[in-house]
């Protein structure tokens, strides 16, 4: 069965700090893993991908993510955060193998930025 | 382009009541769907359609029906409303190849049910 989790419900982070949102998951297949981030009454805005070839992805506003294999992890970073950056981040999960188009979105992390 | 754009924004319904959910999308995206989100629970699916003319049941289906008559429209509708229905509604469509494509989602629609 597949699986995400996002250990940390609330990550906080000084302005101009490095951020790290967490994401490990689990299939029985080989991956695609996706990043979304959600802004206030917003609709789930697409991030990043990974879908094969270099492990860092690069993404949008200057977030970029690291896939490993061996941990099954997909972390969102970005080197300097900005208060804007505040909002719920989904990662998300699908079973290249077997799943289809069926995606495993986590419980979400909500980034705070603080100024 | 709208991309994707569902209608109402909020509503309110009495135990029991219906009402249907409009999701429309200009990108000519051939997967569509139609999420849940319930605080601490992510996404669940609970219909989706892989093509105009059909659906599928997704993870939470229960209470929900759809129909999908044209390729642009994806409508969710709820029989008889009760208070555990109560969530923001999400829709998005995917383009083809759908396994590797991210999705896009509409705006939401959050509705309570007393």
């Amino acid at each position: 069965a597949q699986s995400v989790a996002q250990p940390e419900d609330q990550v906080n982070v000084a302005e101009g700090n490095p951020l790290t949102v967490k994401c490990t998951y689990s299939v029985s297949g080989n991956p695609y893993l996706f990043w979304y981030v959600q802004y206030p009454n917003r609709g789930l805005q697409f991030l990043l991908k990974y879908i094969t070839g270099d492990n860092l992805v690069k993404g949008s506003y200057g977030f970029e993510a690291e896939f490993n294999k061996s941990q099954t992890s997909f972390h969102l970073k970005k080197p300097s955060a900005l208060v804007s950056d505040s909002a719920l981040y989904f990662c998300a999960v699908r079973d290249r193998d077997t799943g289809g188009f069926k995606t495993i979105f986590g419980a979400g992390t909500r980034l705070f930025v603080k100024a | 382009n709208a991309g994707v754009t569902q209608t109402p924004k909020f509503r309110v319904l009495k135990t029991g009541q219906s009402m249907t959910l409009l999701c429309a999308q200009d990108m000519n995206h051939e997967y569509m769907y139609w999420y849940r989100q319930d605080p601490g629970m992510g996404l669940r699916l609970i219909h989706y359609s892989v093509g105009e003319g059909t659906t599928a049941k997704g993870e939470v289906p229960d209470g929900y029906n759809v129909s999908r008559l044209k390729k642009q429209n994806f409508l969710l509708g709820l029989e008889s409303a009760a208070p555990s229905q109560t969530s923001v509604y999400f829709c998005a469509s995917s383009p083809s190849p759908v396994a590797y494509n991210e999705q896009f989602f509409g705006p939401g629609t959050r509705l309570t049910v007393l």
